[in-house]
């Protein structure tokens, strides 16, 4: 059955950088890109862009350019989402879902960035 | 960018009543192939969303036939013919139509 699986919580200090994994089985993980989302405390979802695990081509949102950084590595079938000089505002949980339907979703990711 | 619009934002429900949740696009879903890139999904409490309905009204693997949707364009709804508890959560409207893919503000369901 299709799974995508994510790394478990993490806490970090204002500055720092984060790398949440997301790894995928039960399908062909060429045949369907992943997509980010987030969703901020108490919030609703947001699109944060999405992976191509073809190619390893990534397409951001706005707003999720330039410190956000989507990356693939298919030989142990795992998208990342790397999240550097954080800041407190990105404190949320972070979801891969598989495109473009989001008919699958990991269960969360939940960073929370505080001094 | 594509602005998704819900209504209402809660609504309460006697169980074994229906409910229904609107979603308005900004603009048109629908794509030169006749396909409509429209999704309703559920968040229960503590969760990650689940897809509910893709494509404007079929339905994913295993949601019961209670829940349906319908509309074209712009406009589209989500039925629930019988509420149950089980249904309590947020629904999202979403749109892949266009980049960047949008999301609806959340209709929060309770149980009366």
């Amino acid at each position: 059955q299709v799974q995508l699986v994510q790394s478990g919580s993490e806490l970090k200090k204002p500055g720092a950088s984060v790398k949440v994994s997301c790894k995928a089985s039960g399908y062909t993980l060429s045949s369907y890109a992943l997509a980010w989302v987030r969703q901020a405390p108490g919030q609703g979802l947001e699109w944060m862009g999405w992976i191509n695990t073809a190619t390893g081509n990534p397409t951001y949102a706005q707003g999720f350019t330039g410190r956000f950084v989507f990356s693939l590595d298919t030989s142990v079938r795992t998208a990342f989402l790397q999240i550097n000089s954080l800041k407190a505002e990105d404190t949320g949980v972070y979801y891969c879902a598989r495109f473009r339907r989001l008919d699958y979703w990991g269960q969360g990711t939940l960073v929370t960035v505080s001094s | 960018d594509i602005v998704l619009t819900q209504t209402p934002l809660s609504v309460s429900v006697t169980p074994g009543q229906p409910a229904s949740i609107s979603c308005k696009s900004s603009q048109s879903l629908l794509d030169i192939n006749g396909k409509t890139f429209f999704y309703w999904y559920l968040q229960k409490p503590g969760q990650p969303p689940q897809l509910l309905i893709y494509e404007v009204s079929n339905r994913f693997s295993g949601v019961p036939d209670r829940i349906s949707g319908s509309g074209s364009g712009t406009d589209f709804t989500l039925k629930i013919s019988r509420v149950e508890a089980e249904d309590v959560g947020i629904y999202y409207c979403m749109q892949s139509f266009q980049s960047p893919f949008t999301f609806g503000p959340g209709t929060k369901v309770d149980i009366k």
